[in-house]
């Protein structure tokens, strides 16, 4: 399954699918870019993060991929599970603060 | 060993009410922020603050103020309470002199509703 930036805030896929969810984000400066994830009643937690001299960058079942041409930002979850449904933000450092996306809502169904 | 805590996790205050929210962070950082979260999830900055500077967003209230006894406590306070106050705030901290990682780490949060 697939997500369209931040004008599609949920994504629903099947346990065991790989998940996309895609980022835009609008600082052509911005040189480091995080992903997080907030469960229900829970902080933002870290899952990986890039710098701008890279385009990809790999995790546990986590995937990160950066297009800077375009200013777009990817997620990239393999073998998606229930523990994996949660809100993911994208966030840009700007100047030293990080400025975060709209938020895209996965829900893996069994 | 929890990083960054905040107290209360739920508060629930009248309108008009003078409050506060406490943070804490036990990781050493050096700058610490203040988030608040609507009920469309959308994070926005509120405050970074280290002991050198306090940077404010321009579209926050002034009824918001952050204080810092010291450098592992960021509290926020909140006067004169409205309606549109209610939302999940987030503290962070992080260290900007961490070469490697720009990375804040986030409280738990707290759910303020404002009635």
């Amino acid at each position: 399954g697939e997500s369209v930036g931040l004008h599609l805030p949920t994504l629903s896929v099947q346990e065991g699918d790989n998940s996309i969810i895609n980022c835009a984000y609008s600082n052509s400066a911005s040189d480091y870019f995080i992903w997080y994830k907030q469960e229900s009643g829970k902080g933002p937690q870290f899952i990986i993060d890039i710098r701008s001299n890279m385009d990809k960058r790999q995790g546990q079942r986590v995937t990160v991929l950066l297009n800077k041409t375009v200013k777009h930002l990817s997620l990239q979850i393999a073998a998606t599970q229930p523990g994996d449904s949660a809100v993911y933000f994208c966030a840009e450092n700007r100047g030293g603060d990080m400025r975060f996306g709209a938020g895209t809502r996965l829900t893996v169904k069994p | 060993d929890t990083a960054v805590s905040q107290t209360p996790k739920y508060l629930v205050t009248q309108m008009g009410n003078d409050k506060s929210i406490k943070c804490e962070q036990n990781l050493g950082h050096d700058t610490m922020y203040w988030y608040k979260q609507d009920s469309k999830k959308f994070l926005k900055i509120m405050f970074s603050y280290n002991n050198k500077e306090l940077i404010i967003n321009e579209t926050v209230p002034n009824r918001f103020s952050p204080k810092s006894p010291d450098k592992a406590h960021l509290n926020l306070h909140i006067n004169s309470l409205e309606l549109g106050d209610s939302a999940v705030y987030f503290c962070a901290s992080r260290n900007v002199r961490d070469y490697f990682t720009d990375t804040q780490y986030f409280g738990p949060g707290t759910r303020l509703t404002v009635l």
